[in-house]
Protein backbone atom coordinates (compact mmCIF):
# COMPACT_ATOMS: atom_id res chain seq x y z
CA UNK A 1 0.00 0.00 0.00
CA UNK A 2 1.54 3.50 -1.65
CA UNK A 3 -0.52 5.56 0.08
CA UNK A 4 0.59 9.32 -1.22
CA UNK A 5 3.05 9.24 -3.97
CA UNK A 6 4.57 12.17 -5.42
CA UNK A 7 7.07 12.79 -8.59
CA UNK A 8 9.14 14.29 -9.06
CA UNK A 9 10.92 14.00 -5.35
CA UNK A 10 13.21 17.09 -6.57
CA UNK A 11 13.03 19.38 -9.23
CA UNK A 12 15.19 22.71 -10.95
CA UNK A 13 13.91 24.99 -13.02
CA UNK A 14 14.44 28.42 -14.52
CA UNK A 15 12.44 31.37 -14.33
CA UNK A 16 9.83 31.39 -16.62
CA UNK A 17 9.48 27.33 -17.41
CA UNK A 18 6.62 25.48 -16.45
CA UNK A 19 5.73 22.40 -15.09
CA UNK A 20 3.68 19.63 -13.38
CA UNK A 21 3.50 18.32 -10.00
CA UNK A 22 1.77 15.19 -9.89
CA UNK A 23 0.47 13.42 -7.09
CA UNK A 24 -1.53 10.30 -6.63
CA UNK A 25 -3.20 7.81 -4.04
CA UNK A 26 -4.68 4.98 -3.63
CA UNK A 27 -6.43 4.90 -0.63
CA UNK A 28 -9.87 5.62 -2.59
CA UNK A 29 -9.97 9.15 -0.79
CA UNK A 30 -12.35 11.73 -1.92
CA UNK A 31 -10.58 14.53 -0.74
CA UNK A 32 -6.81 15.87 -2.04
CA UNK A 33 -4.64 18.77 -1.24
CA UNK A 34 -1.87 20.62 -1.97
CA UNK A 35 0.42 22.71 0.61
CA UNK A 36 3.66 24.38 0.07
CA UNK A 37 6.41 24.77 2.77
CA UNK A 38 8.92 27.75 2.52
CA UNK A 39 11.85 27.14 4.70
CA UNK A 40 11.55 27.38 8.64
CA UNK A 41 7.40 27.82 8.17
CA UNK A 42 4.41 26.01 8.17
CA UNK A 43 2.14 24.45 5.57
CA UNK A 44 0.33 27.23 3.46
CA UNK A 45 -2.86 24.96 1.19
CA UNK A 46 -2.58 26.07 -2.63
CA UNK A 47 -5.51 24.44 -3.71
CA UNK A 48 -8.09 21.48 -2.39
CA UNK A 49 -10.48 19.37 -4.73
CA UNK A 50 -13.08 17.80 -2.05
CA UNK A 51 -14.15 15.63 -4.67
CA UNK A 52 -13.18 14.33 -8.18
CA UNK A 53 -14.49 17.21 -10.29
CA UNK A 54 -14.33 19.84 -7.83
CA UNK A 55 -11.26 22.15 -7.01
CA UNK A 56 -10.97 25.35 -5.00
CA UNK A 57 -9.06 27.76 -3.97
CA UNK A 58 -6.55 27.44 -0.72
CA UNK A 59 -4.78 30.87 1.19
CA UNK A 60 -2.06 30.96 -2.23
CA UNK A 61 -3.31 29.89 -4.87
CA UNK A 62 -1.88 32.68 -7.47
CA UNK A 63 0.27 31.33 -10.28
CA UNK A 64 -0.75 27.89 -9.37
CA UNK A 65 -3.50 25.65 -11.50
CA UNK A 66 -4.65 22.36 -10.80
CA UNK A 67 -6.69 19.36 -12.12
CA UNK A 68 -8.58 16.62 -10.30
CA UNK A 69 -7.82 14.23 -13.03
CA UNK A 70 -9.88 10.77 -11.27
CA UNK A 71 -10.47 9.93 -7.52
CA UNK A 72 -6.94 8.92 -7.70
CA UNK A 73 -4.94 11.31 -9.27
CA UNK A 74 -4.37 16.00 -8.28
CA UNK A 75 -2.11 17.71 -10.43
CA UNK A 76 -0.39 21.02 -9.65
CA UNK A 77 0.87 22.95 -12.74
CA UNK A 78 2.91 26.10 -12.40
CA UNK A 79 2.44 27.92 -15.87
CA UNK A 80 5.54 30.32 -15.85
CA UNK A 81 7.42 29.38 -12.72
CA UNK A 82 9.11 32.23 -10.37
CA UNK A 83 11.71 32.20 -7.85
CA UNK A 84 9.22 33.03 -5.19
CA UNK A 85 7.69 29.26 -5.92
CA UNK A 86 10.65 27.99 -4.27
CA UNK A 87 9.28 25.64 -1.74
CA UNK A 88 8.34 22.44 -0.82
CA UNK A 89 5.38 21.18 -2.18
CA UNK A 90 3.13 18.51 0.06
CA UNK A 91 0.22 16.55 -1.72
CA UNK A 92 -2.24 15.04 0.84
CA UNK A 93 -5.74 13.03 0.47
CA UNK A 94 -8.85 12.11 3.47
CA UNK A 95 -12.21 10.65 3.01
CA UNK A 96 -14.53 13.50 2.82
CA UNK A 97 -15.46 13.54 6.52
CA UNK A 98 -14.49 15.53 10.00
CA UNK A 99 -12.87 12.30 11.53
CA UNK A 100 -10.54 11.66 8.77
CA UNK A 101 -7.10 12.30 9.07
CA UNK A 102 -5.01 13.70 6.45
CA UNK A 103 -2.46 11.41 4.76
CA UNK A 104 0.87 13.03 2.88
CA UNK A 105 3.13 12.40 0.59
CA UNK A 106 7.36 12.79 1.23
CA UNK A 107 7.05 16.15 -0.82
CA UNK A 108 8.72 17.78 -4.19
CA UNK A 109 11.36 20.24 -3.36
CA UNK A 110 11.36 22.95 -6.56
CA UNK A 111 13.95 25.49 -6.87
CA UNK A 112 13.35 27.87 -9.21
CA UNK A 113 16.34 29.90 -10.46
CA UNK B 1 -5.88 32.39 8.94
CA UNK B 2 -5.38 29.49 10.91
CA UNK B 3 -8.20 29.05 13.72
CA UNK B 4 -5.61 28.01 16.05
CA UNK B 5 -3.18 29.33 18.19
CA UNK B 6 0.09 27.71 19.61
CA UNK B 7 3.10 28.88 21.19
CA UNK B 8 6.20 28.65 18.73
CA UNK B 9 8.64 26.90 20.49
CA UNK B 10 8.77 24.72 23.86
CA UNK B 11 11.78 22.90 25.47
CA UNK B 12 11.08 19.49 27.22
CA UNK B 13 13.54 17.45 29.33
CA UNK B 14 13.60 13.63 27.85
CA UNK B 15 11.84 11.04 29.97
CA UNK B 16 9.58 13.68 30.63
CA UNK B 17 6.03 14.47 29.71
CA UNK B 18 5.62 17.14 27.20
CA UNK B 19 2.42 18.79 27.40
CA UNK B 20 1.77 20.93 24.26
CA UNK B 21 -1.15 23.65 24.27
CA UNK B 22 -3.31 24.95 21.49
CA UNK B 23 -6.26 27.75 21.63
CA UNK B 24 -9.25 26.85 19.06
CA UNK B 25 -11.77 29.50 20.35
CA UNK B 26 -14.02 29.55 17.36
CA UNK B 27 -14.32 25.85 17.17
CA UNK B 28 -17.98 25.09 15.59
CA UNK B 29 -19.65 22.14 17.29
CA UNK B 30 -18.64 19.60 14.54
CA UNK B 31 -15.50 20.50 14.00
CA UNK B 32 -12.29 17.75 14.90
CA UNK B 33 -9.30 18.86 16.73
CA UNK B 34 -6.04 17.02 14.89
CA UNK B 35 -2.77 16.93 15.72
CA UNK B 36 0.19 16.55 13.52
CA UNK B 37 4.09 16.85 13.75
CA UNK B 38 6.69 16.85 11.28
CA UNK B 39 10.21 15.52 11.58
CA UNK B 40 12.74 17.43 9.81
CA UNK B 41 11.77 18.05 6.16
CA UNK B 42 9.15 14.95 6.09
CA UNK B 43 5.55 15.02 4.96
CA UNK B 44 3.17 15.93 8.40
CA UNK B 45 2.40 12.47 10.61
CA UNK B 46 -0.75 12.01 12.17
CA UNK B 47 -1.15 11.96 15.71
CA UNK B 48 -4.24 11.79 16.93
CA UNK B 49 -7.33 13.89 16.71
CA UNK B 50 -10.79 14.49 18.72
CA UNK B 51 -14.24 16.00 19.05
CA UNK B 52 -14.92 16.45 22.85
CA UNK B 53 -13.96 13.65 24.81
CA UNK B 54 -10.37 12.90 25.73
CA UNK B 55 -8.31 10.72 23.32
CA UNK B 56 -5.66 8.45 23.76
CA UNK B 57 -3.08 6.00 21.22
CA UNK B 58 -0.13 4.80 20.94
CA UNK B 59 1.78 7.96 20.42
CA UNK B 60 -0.08 10.48 22.67
CA UNK B 61 -3.26 11.92 24.67
CA UNK B 62 -5.42 14.30 23.65
CA UNK B 63 -7.05 16.52 26.30
CA UNK B 64 -10.00 18.73 25.00
CA UNK B 65 -11.75 21.12 27.32
CA UNK B 66 -15.28 21.31 28.05
CA UNK B 67 -15.96 24.07 26.23
CA UNK B 68 -13.50 22.78 23.14
CA UNK B 69 -11.77 26.11 23.23
CA UNK B 70 -8.67 24.73 23.97
CA UNK B 71 -6.57 21.32 24.09
CA UNK B 72 -3.50 19.88 25.05
CA UNK B 73 -1.50 17.11 23.35
CA UNK B 74 0.68 14.78 25.70
CA UNK B 75 3.45 13.12 24.88
CA UNK B 76 3.83 10.77 27.94
CA UNK B 77 7.70 10.39 27.79
CA UNK B 78 9.31 12.53 25.45
CA UNK B 79 12.52 11.01 23.81
CA UNK B 80 14.88 12.64 21.40
CA UNK B 81 12.99 10.97 18.53
CA UNK B 82 9.75 13.52 19.52
CA UNK B 83 11.64 16.61 18.22
CA UNK B 84 9.50 18.12 15.96
CA UNK B 85 6.86 20.98 14.42
CA UNK B 86 3.97 19.57 16.33
CA UNK B 87 1.10 21.28 14.25
CA UNK B 88 -2.71 21.79 15.58
CA UNK B 89 -5.79 22.58 13.54
CA UNK B 90 -9.33 21.91 13.62
CA UNK B 91 -11.17 20.87 9.99
CA UNK B 92 -13.53 23.16 8.64
CA UNK B 93 -16.66 21.52 7.25
CA UNK B 94 -15.82 23.16 4.09
CA UNK B 95 -12.96 20.66 3.77
CA UNK B 96 -10.45 23.98 4.04
CA UNK B 97 -7.71 22.24 6.04
CA UNK B 98 -5.45 25.19 6.80
CA UNK B 99 -2.15 24.60 9.08
CA UNK B 100 -0.76 27.38 11.46
CA UNK B 101 3.25 28.02 12.05
CA UNK B 102 2.88 25.05 14.98
CA UNK B 103 4.89 24.48 17.79
CA UNK B 104 8.53 23.84 17.70
CA UNK B 105 9.05 21.18 20.17
CA UNK B 106 13.15 20.75 21.84
CA UNK B 107 13.78 17.58 23.50
CA UNK B 108 16.69 18.08 25.71
CA UNK B 109 18.84 15.04 27.13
Amino acid sequence: NAGVTQTPKFQVLKTGQSMTLQCAQDMNHNSMYWYRQDPGMGLRLIYYSASEGTTDKGEVPNGYNVSRLNKREFSLRLESAAPSQTSVYFCASSDRSYNSPLHFGNGTRLTVT
Amino acid sequence: DAKTTQPPSMDCAEGRAANLPCNHSTISGNEYVYWYRQIHSQGPQYIIHGLKNNETNEMASLIITEDRKSSTLILPHATLRDTAVYYCIVRFRDDKIIFGKGTRLHILP
